[in-house]
């Protein structure tokens, strides 16, 4: 079963940030914390992953919380074309990746 | 290396035929993941292979289904006498290897559509 928990739908105006959360109490230490996203009709893509630190990639921004119960993806600068459904993922090793139903971004124009 | 493969992208059956589908991972990706995704769902896990070996298998992954990985290379998955049940994307994914920090790359999916 997924181990975390994500709002089921969420809006966002075009061209502004978007921060997107995800709970995760259960956290051990050795789980990293992924984000996937899914554009419709396509398979998941990569978005970001980070363990303990904020992590910064060209496609978006991942904070984590102190305790890591918790983390926060950021889409700086929203565009339609981020319109997808987001799913955020722990990782340990050798454990198979588990989505869960993620969050439905819609971007308004 | 254009990503991971997966062909056919689309099969139409007959309920009661079998159906088999293929996932080139990227070369040189030891773990292979087969998954299963119904509309407005996250996708399933069904099994997944480091190199050869299968590593688990899914309660969701009846009798019906099967998955090889013959040389660590590319994956089949069958699935026998085909049940409407059965109608999905079947998803395939591949990482350079076990360790959590690296990201999987997934297929487009192949689309089965039990008739």
């Amino acid at each position: 079963d997924a181990k975390t928990t994500q709002p089921n739908s969420m809006e966002s105006n075009e061209e502004e940030p978007v921060h997107l959360p995800c709970n995760h109490s259960t956290i051990s230490g050795t789980d990293y914390i992924h984000w996937y996203r899914q554009l419709p009709s396509q398979g998941p893509e990569y978005v970001i992953h980070g363990l303990t630190s904020n992590v910064n990639n060209r496609m978006a921004s991942l904070a984590i919380a102190e305790d890591r119960k918790s983390s926060t993806l950021i889409l700086h600068r929203a565009t339609l074309r981020d319109a997808a459904v987001y799913y955020c993922i722990l990782r340990d090793r050798d454990d198979k990746i588990i989505f869960g139903k993620g969050t439905r971004l819609h971007i308004l124009p | 290396d254009t990503g991971v493969s997966q062909d056919p992208r689309h099969k139409i059956t007959k309920r009661g035929q079998n159906v088999t589908f293929r996932c080139d991972p990227i070369s040189e990706h030891n773990r292979l993941y087969w998954y299963r995704q119904t509309l407005g769902q996250g996708p399933e896990f069904l099994t997944y292979f480091q190199n050869e070996a299968q590593l688990e298998k899914s309660r969701l992954l009846s009798d019906r289904f099967s998955a090889e990985r013959p040389k660590g290379s590319f994956s089949t998955l069958e699935i026998q006498r085909t049940e409407q049940g059965d109608s999905a994307m079947y998803l395939c994914a591949s990482s350079v290897s076990d360790r959590a920090n690296t990201e999987a790359f997934f297929g487009q999916g192949t689309r089965l559509t039990v008739v």
